[in-house]
């Protein structure tokens, strides 16, 4: 099956530092890529979808100007967590839609802590 | 109504067990509809993906869509520990916005030896 990856798989930083993780697909072309972030035994909640060279469109009550999203190619888009603090430590995961066939695939994770 | 109705479980089976889990839907847009597997502190994996209506086998796994009834189905054949994960379903239409998924609340399945 298709593959996607994620780096780093895991960060611990400090309290105000910024975070970058990234997503690849690594034998597909994804016009269309999603984040996600995961509390412990609870559901998906989707962040923001990201078009290949377009602005990422933000779900209602996240922060566009601390979660940033970059989709520079159909193979990579990145997630910046700005400024971080304790409260965004999460499980982060992200999703890209096949553009040829239209399954999703998911990325391993990133699990973010924050000091 | 949710969009997608997913039984949480937890759902218990012994080893070699046929398991069934199911989702039904309301949005009749969706035309994609995929299966995941997730593990704990793992993304999720994708197990199977029908387009539109129909049945769909890949090895011990099998994908039911009725889009008449607005219910997909996944069963699993021979069942394994190492098949213990939560099963989430997922689907979405086509085109801009619609093209995000609706997941299920996804199936706590715990297989025992």
């Amino acid at each position: 099956g298709a593959v996607v990856s994620q780096h780093p798989s895991r960060v611990i930083c400090k309290s105000g530092t910024s975070v970058k993780i990234e997503c690849r697909s690594l034998d597909f072309q994804a016009t269309t890529m999603f984040w996600y972030r995961q509390f412990p035994k609870q559901s998906l909640m989707l962040m923001a979808t990201s078009n290949e060279g377009s602005k990422a469109t933000y779900e209602q009550g996240v922060e566009k100007d601390k979660f940033l999203i970059n989709h520079a190619s159909l193979t990579l888009s990145t997630l910046t967590v700005t400024s971080a603090h304790p409260e965004d430590s999460s499980f982060y995961i992200c999703s890209a839609r096949d553009y040829d066939g239209g399954a999703v695939f998911f990325g391993p994770g990133t699990r973010l802590t924050v000091l | 109504q949710k969009e997608v109705e997913q039984d949480p479980g937890p759902l218990s089976v012994p080893e070699g067990a046929i398991v069934s889990l199911n989702c039904t839907y309301s949005n009749s847009a969706f035309q994609y509809f995929m299966w995941y597997r997730q593990y704990s502190r793992k993304g999720p994996e994708l197990l199977m993906y029908t387009y539109s209506s129909g049945n769909k086998e890949d090895g011990r796994f099998t994908a039911q869509v009725d889009k008449s009834s607005k219910y997909i189905s996944l069963f699993i054949r021979d069942s394994q520990p190492s098949d213990s994960a939560t099963y989430l379903c997922a689907m979405s239409g086509s085109g801009g916005s619609n093209y995000k998924l609706t997941f299920g609340k996804g199936t706590l399945l715990t297989v025992n030896p």
